[in-house]
C-alpha cells in the first residue's frame, strides 16, 4: 500500500492569510489528486496533477507536483471563510483504488 | 457531468435492524463503484470495491456478511448494513469510475449517507 502523509493535520488562520498543505510519500505516483470536503458532504475533486514539476492554478489555489512525483502541495492565497473544509490528497493504488492522505482540516476565521 | 447521488442522505435506525444505502451514477455508466466509511475529522477508509455483475472485493478487516454490496447495473450499487449496531454509526460515502474514461483514476463521489444506530 502506498502511503500519503499530509501535514499539518489542522490549520486555523485569519481571513486574508495564506496557507500551504503538504502531501508526501516515499513512493512515486503516476498522478495525485486534491479534494475538498465540507461537513456532511462528499469530497469534491479540485485538481489532478500528472507531470513531475507541474503547477496548476485554480483561482486562489495553487497546486504543485514534485519533480520526483512523490509529493505535492496546495497553497491558498488570501484565504476566505469559504475555503474552510477538509482537504484530502489521494493517489492511485492497485485496481484503480485511491489511497488517501489523513486530511488537513482548514478553518478560515472571518 | 459525472454526478453521483446517494439515498438516503440520513438514516436513523434501531440496533439490530438492516439499512440499505443506494449509490447511483446519474449521467454516466460505472463498472466500478467504491464504498468508503468516514469518522469525524478523519479521512476516508475504503471498505470495498463493487464491480458490476460480479462479487464485491472487501478490504481487510471489513466483514462481507455485515456489509452486503450489490452492483446489479452500470448505474446502481447498494450497501446493506445488516444487523446494525451503534458502532456502525458513521458517514458512508460511495464513489464511481466512469466506464468511458478507463485511463484515468478519477473517482466521482456521492454526497454521503449519515447512519445513526440507536
Amino acid at each position: 500500500t502506498q502511503l500519503l502523509e499530509q501535514s499539518p493535520q489542522f490549520l486555523s488562520i485569519q481571513e486574508g492569510e495564506n496557507l500551504t498543505v503538504y502531501c508526501n510519500s516515499s513512493s512515486v505516483f503516476s498522478s495525485l489528486q486534491w479534494y475538498r470536503q465540507e461537513p456532511g458532504e462528499g469530497p469534491v475533486l479540485l485538481v489532478t496533477v500528472v507531470t513531475g514539476g507541474e503547477v496548476k492554478k485554480l483561482k486562489r489555489l495553487t497546486f504543485q507536483f514534485g519533480d520526483a512525483r512523490k509529493d505535492s502541495s496546495l497553497h491558498i492565497t488570501a484565504a476566505q471563510p469559504g475555503d474552510t473544509g477538509l482537504y484530502l490528497c489521494a493517489g492511485p493504488s492497485n485496481d484503480y483504488k485511491l489511497s488517501f492522505g489523513a486530511g488537513t482540516t482548514v478553518t478560515v476565521r472571518a | 457531468g459525472a454526478v453521483v447521488s446517494q439515498h438516503p442522505s440520513r438514516v436513523i435506525c434501531k440496533s439490530g435492524t438492516s439499512v440499505k444505502i443506494e449509490c447511483r451514477s446519474l449521467d454516466f455508466q460505472a463498472t466500478t463503484m467504491f464504498w468508503y466509511r468516514q469518522f469525524p475529522k478523519q479521512s476516508l477508509m475504503l471498505m470495498a470495491t463493487s464491480n458490476e455483475g460480479s462479487k464485491a472485493t472487501y478490504e481487510q478487516g471489513v466483514e462481507k456478511d455485515k456489509f452486503l454490496i450489490n452492483h446489479a447495473s452500470l448505474t446502481l450499487s447498494t450497501l446493506t448494513v445488516t444487523s446494525a449496531h451503534p458502532e456502525d454509526s458513521s458517514f458512508y460515502i460511495c464513489s464511481a469510475r466512469d466506464l468511458h474514461r478507463p485511463g484515468t483514476n478519477e473517482q466521482f463521489f456521492g454526497p454521503g449517507t449519515r447512519l445513526t444506530v440507536l
